[in-house]
């Protein structure tokens, strides 16, 4: 049962144009959401996340919404650059109990930027 | 400089041969977890500690052991591994407050085939 879906496997957006990715959910104890970037050959790097009280965060060209009664989160980049060109990865983290949390990610969507 | 480490970074052997892969950070974070990336299945926990000595399972734990012996380091270990144990292999850790919140530093990966 996937928790933490991104139903869009790839992206393609041209440069300087804005780049939406979803993420959908289905647990509604997940209380805190992140977004990750991977590039080929390397580990994931932090890239923005947002807590359940708030439906906004932004962080220069990235921004992430959150719509908890459609249990949906995006995450905008604007402009879009070349380098953005990735895998980002959509995580969820719920309390599980006993002083540990459930973190799960989604599939990841790959984003290509043209120039 | 701020690392995860992971040791081998690729590595091809045999069914039943037991192999440890070692995971080590820096920066003095209380949580560690492993991670395997599939085609098409994303990222999806194996296990996880959040503490020296305090280790539980995740989404995928069949197969694999952890030790936490030392807060730095986190080894996950296949005592006898099988080809569908073929995976690229991440290692994370992050602070503990608020538990996984804290956003987790990835190392770069261990690319494992089992013939």
């Amino acid at each position: 049962d996937q928790q933490v879906k991104q139903n869009s496997p790839s992206l393609s957006v041209q440069e300087g144009r804005i780049s939406i990715l979803n993420c959908d959910y289905t647990n509604s104890m997940f209380d805190y959401f992140l977004w990750y970037k991977k590039y080929p050959a390397e580990g994931p790097t932090f890239l923005i996340s947002i807590s359940s009280i708030k439906d906004k965060n932004e962080d220069g060209r990235f921004t992430v919404f959150l719509n908890k009664s459609a249990k949906h989160l995006s995450l905008h980049i604007v402009p879009s650059q070349p380098g953005d060109s990735a895998v980002y990865f959509c995580a969820a983290v719920a309390y599980s109990g006993a002083g540990s949390y459930q973190l799960t990610f989604g599939k990841g969507t790959k984003l290509s930027v043209i120039p | 400089e701020a690392q995860v480490t992971q040791n081998p970074r690729y590595l091809i052997t045999v069914t039943g041969k037991k192999l440890t892969v070692t995971c080590s950070q820096n920066m003095n974070h209380e949580y560690m977890s492993w991670y395997r990336q599939d085609p098409g299945l994303g990222l999806r926990q194996i296990y996880y500690s959040m503490n020296v000595e305090v280790t539980d399972k995740g989404d995928v734990p069949e197969g694999y052991k952890v030790s936490r012996k030392e807060k730095r380091n986190f080894p996950l270990i296949l005592e006898s591994p099988s080809p569908n144990q073929t995976s690229l292999y991440f290692c994370a850790s992050s602070f503990r407050s608020r538990g996984i919140n804290q956003p987790q530093h990835f190392g770069d990966g261990t690319r494992l085939s089992i013939l």
